[in-house]
């Protein structure tokens, strides 16, 4: 069993749905991050957060530590939104090393 | 800030040559990795260095595999000698300090054939 999990593994969507993507884990942890990879290629750092919920405009980040599970919201979505979505943690033990989880792939279509 | 530069952006080889990928950090970023990822395995950290040392090198494959950071603003990877399942994406990522958002280059898609 991977120690980060995602789901769904795919997901599509209509134009202005609300989206949710999940993320759970099974180790402890000092920081969760979700990252946003682009059909090009590029990967940006959304969030990183290590308790309670974060918000930057259309998104949102939540964590619930004791459950060891993460969402990311998206309102509002749109065309250019399609991505893959990464979840990786950051183990609580004394290292900056990521464990990834294998993405969720967003499609969404106007 | 011009953001992480790797270069190249494309690299094809043959078998057994050796590969050489570059990055240079944002400046004033402390830490530094090296990723690798592939379709069956996503992204895997290679390397990572802190204030120019490296911190954990777990993740490098195998002795083919070498990563040097001379200085603050300069890091490589090394394949020597390439083989075709080194095929993948290689991204260099930094961040200011230790337990913070990392920013990632654009990436060097690595062909060996």
């Amino acid at each position: 069993k991977n120690e980060v999990e995602q789901s769904p593994q795919n997901l599509t969507a209509q134009e202005g749905e609300f989206i949710t993507i999940n993320c759970s884990y099974s180790v402890g942890i000092s920081a969760l991050h979700w990252l946003q990879q682009h059909p090009g290629g590029g990967i940006v750092s959304l969030f990183m957060l290590s308790s309670g919920k974060k918000k930057h405009g259309r998104l949102i980040a939540t964590i619930n530590i004791q459950e060891k599970h993460s969402s990311l919201h998206i309102t509002a979505s749109h065309p250019r939104d399609s991505a893959v979505y990464i979840c990786a943690v950051r183990p609580d033990y004394n290292t900056d090393k990521l464990i990834f989880g294998t993405g969720t792939r967003l499609q969404v279509f106007p | 800030d011009a953001g992480v530069i790797q270069s190249p952006r494309h690299e094809v080889t043959e078998m057994g040559q050796e590969v050489t990928l570059r990055c240079k950090p944002i400046s004033g970023h402390n830490s530094l990795f090296w990723y690798r990822q592939t379709m069956m395995r996503g992204l895997e950290l290679l390397i990572y260095f802190n204030n120019n040392v490296p911190i954990d090198d777990s993740g490098m494959p195998e002795d083919r595999f070498s990563a040097k950071m001379p200085n603050a603003s300069f890091s490589t990877l090394k394949i020597q000698p390439s083989e075709p399942r080194d095929s993948a994406v290689y991204f260099c990522a930094s961040s200011p300090r230790y337990n913070s958002p990392l920013h990632f280059g654009n990436g060097t898609r690595l062909t060996v054939t």
